[in-house]
């Protein structure tokens, strides 16, 4: 089974800050997603990539397939990007996705 | 659109009690899923559907059952809740078995 490990589990950030969440997996994948879940529990894809670079307004996701690793960064954060942000990776021996633990942000005016 | 639309939103149960969690979706997506979520641990596949009139066991079926009814309908049934059902559930679809997920806002269940 693919393990999946996402860093930092919280982060507490000011407005306008640049963040960067990470999220890296043990074994090979077809594919990786970036959801949202904000307080009150409806959760959003992101983004769904299986190479390079994807960008959606100030939300940038990339991969690096060859060391196993992903970040979502965020540039000039907004108290409304406040969220759990969760990976999960396609693929790997398991059946559908297996998630991350998610990581908890925080943006402060 | 209204996506992927699961009721109830809010459930109370008493060990022993059965239940069902209902799931729809209005996208035309072949594949469906019920998730559970639980502090601590990240999401965690009950089970899915690939396609109308299949499912097939996630990680933690244990304890629950499930029906697809037809295309746009995926139910999760509780035959004896116990204490440690205790969970938000999610139902998500996607159009195929690797695609983008759409969730519905979940369901809190609580079994005393």
């Amino acid at each position: 089974k693919n393990e999946v490990e996402q860093s930092p589990q919280n982060l507490t950030a000011q407005e306008g800050e640049f963040i960067t969440i990470n999220c890296s997996y043990s074994v090979g994948i077809s594919a990786l997603h970036w959801l949202q879940q904000h307080p009150g529990g409806g959760i959003v894809s992101l983004f769904m990539l299986s190479s390079g670079k994807k960008k959606h307004g100030r939300l940038i996701a990339t991969i690096n397939i060859q060391e196993k690793h992903s970040s979502l960064h965020i540039t000039a954060s907004h108290p409304r990007d406040s969220a759990v942000y969760i990976c999960a990776v396609e693929g790997g021996g398991a059946d559908g996705l297996t998630f991350g633990k998610g990581t908890h942000l925080i943006i402060q005016p | 659109n209204a996506g992927v639309t699961q009721t109830p939103k809010f459930q109370v149960l008493k060990t022993g009690q059965s239940m069902t969690l209902q799931c729809a979706q209005d996208m035309n997506h072949n594949s469906m899923y019920w998730y559970r979520q639980d502090p601590g641990m990240g999401l965690r596949l009950i089970y899915y559907s690939a396609s109308e009139g299949t499912t097939d066991k996630g990680e933690v079926p244990n304890g629950y059952n499930v029906s697809r009814l037809n295309k746009r309908e995926f139910s999760l049934r509780l035959e004896s809740a116990a204490p440690s059902q205790t969970s938000v559930y999610f139902c998500a679809s996607s159009q195929n078995r690797v695609g983008e997920l759409f969730f519905g806002e979940g369901s809190r269940l609580t079994v005393l």
